[in-house]
């Protein structure tokens, strides 16, 4: 089954300790893509990844990391998380062809990731 | 930058058709428009995906004018399983690779 698989789904740790959520995706597909949705402010780009060793960043990608070592892989670090980073966070991947997003093409996305940070 | 434009909310009872209004004025030649679902604590899913004219699947359709600069997704006779956030996109291309920017959404609220 075509999924995007993210780990844990939820999450409650402490200001200033390191955490990595993991993203996974079996489509063999190029570009991967985190986001974090928060109350009244929609759906926000955090990074996303053009192909593999290819990231930038989005529209929010202060306090956060990622890499792309793997095609299949993305995981999102959180450094030295803060309260401000407290959201529900959601990893995509879609194809691209040519190192550019097929913008024609149907996004997957995971199931989510809740993260309380106190 | 290309941006989009909905209502923030819109009530609808079950059995009618809706229609949500989105707004692009700055979209791009070679952008798509893309229409994606959301329920509470659940990633975004693919509804539709139209350049111009009307594509229609089974789900619903999707009205796109000629100037493209606006896109109106039509959801048939909805019924309470409808309530969602929509959400209209178009690809980003002005800083020369595309990316997805979601706007914060339409919430649908279907009424029995």
């Amino acid at each position: 089954e075509a999924q995007v698989t993210q780990n844990p789904r939820y999450l409650i740790t402490v200001t200033g300790k390191k955490l990595t959520v993991t993203c996974s995706q079996n489509m063999n597909h190029e570009y991967m893509s985190w986001y974090r949705q928060d109350p009244g402010l929609g759906l926000r780009q955090i990074y996303y990844s053009m192909n593999v060793e290819v990231t930038d960043k989005g529209d929010v990608p202060e306090g956060y990391k990622v890499s792309r070592k793997e095609k299949r892989n993305f995981p999102l670090i959180l450094e030295s998380p803060s309260p401000n980073q407290t959201s529900l966070y959601f990893c995509a991947s879609s194809p691209s062809k040519q190192g550019r997003l097929e913008v024609n093409t149907e996004a997957f996305f995971g199931q989510g990731t809740r993260l309380t940070v106190v | 930058l290309a941006k989009t434009t909905q209502p923030i909310s819109m009530d609808s009872y079950e059995g009618q058709e809706v229609n949500i209004t989105c707004s692009h004025n700055n979209i791009a030649t070679n952008d798509y428009i893309t229409w994606y679902q959301q329920f509470p604590s659940q990633g975004p899913r693919f509804i539709i995906q139209g350049y111009k004219t009307k594509v229609t699947n089974e789900v619903a359709s999707l009205f796109i004018p000629a100037d493209r600069k606006s896109s109106t997704l039509s959801l048939p006779r909805v019924s309470l399983s409808d309530t969602a956030v929509y959400y209209c996109l178009v690809g980003d291309n002005t800083s020369g690779t595309y990316k997805y920017i979601f706007g914060t959404g339409t919430r649908l609220k279907v009424l029995a």
